[in-house]
C-alpha cells in the first residue's frame, strides 16, 4: 500500500525567496515519485520525477527535488520563486511494477508575494 | 496541448441524469487513468484500463463504470447523478516509469 502526506495546505514565500514544498511517502515497494502542478482551471502538469538513478531530480521551470529513502521524503525546491510559480502543486507515489497508479497527496497552494 | 483530449469541458445537468465523459489518450499510450477532483476529496483514483482490460479499480461508485475501446479512447460513464458528483474529472495517459500525461479535464457540474 502507498500513501503520500504533503505537509501544509498553503504556502506563501516571497517573490525571489527560496521555496520548499513538502512531501513523505510510504510504500511497501520501491517507489516511483511525481510532483505535478495545476494552474487555476487547467490540467495537472509534470514538473519532475524519480523512478531510478540519481536521487536529485531536475526539472521545469527551476524546479528540483531530491529522494531521501531513509527520509521516505521527496520535498519540491527552487531557488528563487517568481510570481508564476502560484499554483498548486500535488506530490504522487506509484509502485513501480503493476498497475502504476498514482495516490496523489492533498495538493499544496503556493502563493508568491510581491 | 498535452497530447490527451478530453471532452466535453464543462458539463451540467441535474440530479439522476446520466453523462459520458471521453478520453483520447496521447499517442502510443497504452494506459487510461480517470482521476475525480473535489474540494473536499482531493485527487481520487477510479479506474485504470490498459489496452481495453480494466487493471485496476479505486474509490469508484457502482453508479459510475468506464470502458476503453480497441482506439484506445477511454469512455466514463456517471449514471444516476447527484449533487455530490460534481467535481472535475480528468483522464491521464501514460507509459509504465514515464508520469502521467494528464487532459485538461471535464468539469461536471449538477444541479
Amino acid at each position: 500500500a502507498q500513501s503520500v502526506t504533503q505537509l501544509g495546505s498553503h504556502v506563501s514565500v516571497s517573490e525571489g525567496a527560496l521555496v520548499l514544498l513538502r512531501c513523505n511517502y510510504s510504500s511497501s515497494v520501491p517507489p516511483y515519485l511525481f510532483w505535478y502542478v495545476q494552474y487555476p482551471n487547467q490540467g495537472l502538469q509534470l514538473l519532475l520525477k524519480y523512478t531510478t538513478g540519481a536521487t536529485l531530480v531536475k526539472g521545469i521551470n527551476g524546479f528540483e527535488a531530491e529522494f531521501k529513502k531513509s527520509e521516505t521524503s521527496f520535498h519540491l525546491t527552487k531557488p528563487s520563486a517568481h510570481m508564476s510559480d502560484a499554483a498548486e502543486y500535488f506530490c504522487a507515489v506509484s509502485a513501480t511494477s503493476g498497475t502504476y497508479k498514482y495516490i496523489f497527496g492533498t495538493g499544496t497552494r503556493l502563493k508568491v508575494l510581491a | 496541448d498535452s497530447g490527451v483530449t478530453q471532452t466535453p469541458k464543462h458539463l451540467i445537468t441535474a440530479t439522476g441524469q446520466r453523462v459520458t465523459l471521453r478520453c483520447s489518450p496521447r499517442s502510443g499510450d497504452l494506459s487510461v487513468y480517470w482521476y475525480q477532483q473535489s474540494l473536499d476529496q482531493g485527487l481520487q483514483f477510479l479506474i485504470h484500463y490498459y489496452n481495453g482490460e480494466e487493471r485496476a479499480k479505486g474509490n469508484i461508485l457502482e453508479r459510475f463504470s468506464a470502458q476503453q475501446f480497441p482506439d484506445l479512447h477511454s469512455e466514463l460513464n456517471l449514471s444516476s447523478l447527484e449533487l455530490g458528483d460534481s467535481a472535475l474529472y480528468f483522464c491521464a495517459s501514460s507509459q509504465p516509469g514515464y508520469g502521467y500525461t494528464f487532459g485538461s479535464g471535464t468539469r461536471l457540474t449538477v444541479v
